[in-house]
């Protein structure tokens, strides 16, 4: 059974940093994009990020470039959002989400639960 | 950036009823369409790929179609358990982008 679990959500002032974690099981994720995605309170889904499955490439919404890095370590099955430099409007339940790809083109199939991320004083 | 956009907002139907969610393009994405339901407080479900095709395990009362701009959703025989926030997306190219939500409530 494929399952996605994220971890290292909380409360952080404006300017700081957090790291998410997203450790996969039910699969090997060598063979995956893997992407994060975020939901503002009472809002709709924004993609975030995506990275390719050996970490060569990496994907950015414009609103976090520069500010967040996404990473991956195969080794252990992880991915990772690294956000720093971060605003009140990055406040969010952020889902890790892996991505098929097949001959419908490449799509997420299936979802984290979601970590909750706040950024307040 | 490729906007997409949801209509209707929100919809009320009854339980046996057949509901069709639209979401349009704002530029030509092939098939690269999928479709989410989302639950309160709960993660996205994956329920369609490539505008028409039906993720494993989703029933079959769920069926997409469209290409280019214009894609539907269509919910026929509603059940009580279908009441969620459904999404469209497109996947043809950066930024990946969603469409605003569609609330669908059984009466």
């Amino acid at each position: 059974e494929v399952q996605l679990v994220e971890s290292g959500g909380g409360l952080v002032q404006p300017g700081g940093s957090l790291r998410l974690s997203c450790v996969a099981s039910g699969f090997t994720s060598t063979g995956f994009w893997m992407s994060w995605v975020r939901q503002a309170p009472g809002k709709g889904l924004e993609w975030v990020a995506n990275i390719k499955p050996d970490g060569s490439g990496k994907y950015y919404v414009d609103s976090v470039r520069a500010r967040f890095t996404i990473s991956r370590d195969n080794a252990k099955n992880s991915l990772y959002l690294q956000m720093n430099s971060l605003r009140a409007e990055d406040t969010a339940t952020y889902f890790c989400a892996r991505i098929f790809c097949g001959t419908g083109g490449c799509y997420y199939d299936y979802w984290g639960q979601g970590i909750l991320v706040t950024v307040s004083p | 950036d490729i906007q997409m956009t949801q209509t209707p907002s929100s919809l009320s139907a009854s339980v046996g009823d057949r509901v069709t969610i639209t979401c349009r393009a704002s530029q030509g994405i092939n098939i690269y369409l999928a479709w989410f339901q989302q639950k309160p407080g709960k993660a996205p479900k994956s329920l369609i790929y490539a505008a028409s095709s039906l993720h494993s395990g989703v029933p079959s009362r769920f069926s997409g179609s469209g290409s280019g701009t214009d894609f539907t959703l269509t919910i026929t025989s509603l059940q009580p358990e279908d009441s969620a926030t459904y999404y469209c997306q497109q996947y043809t190219s950066y930024p990946y982008t969603f469409g605003q939500g569609t609330k669908l409530e059984i009466k």
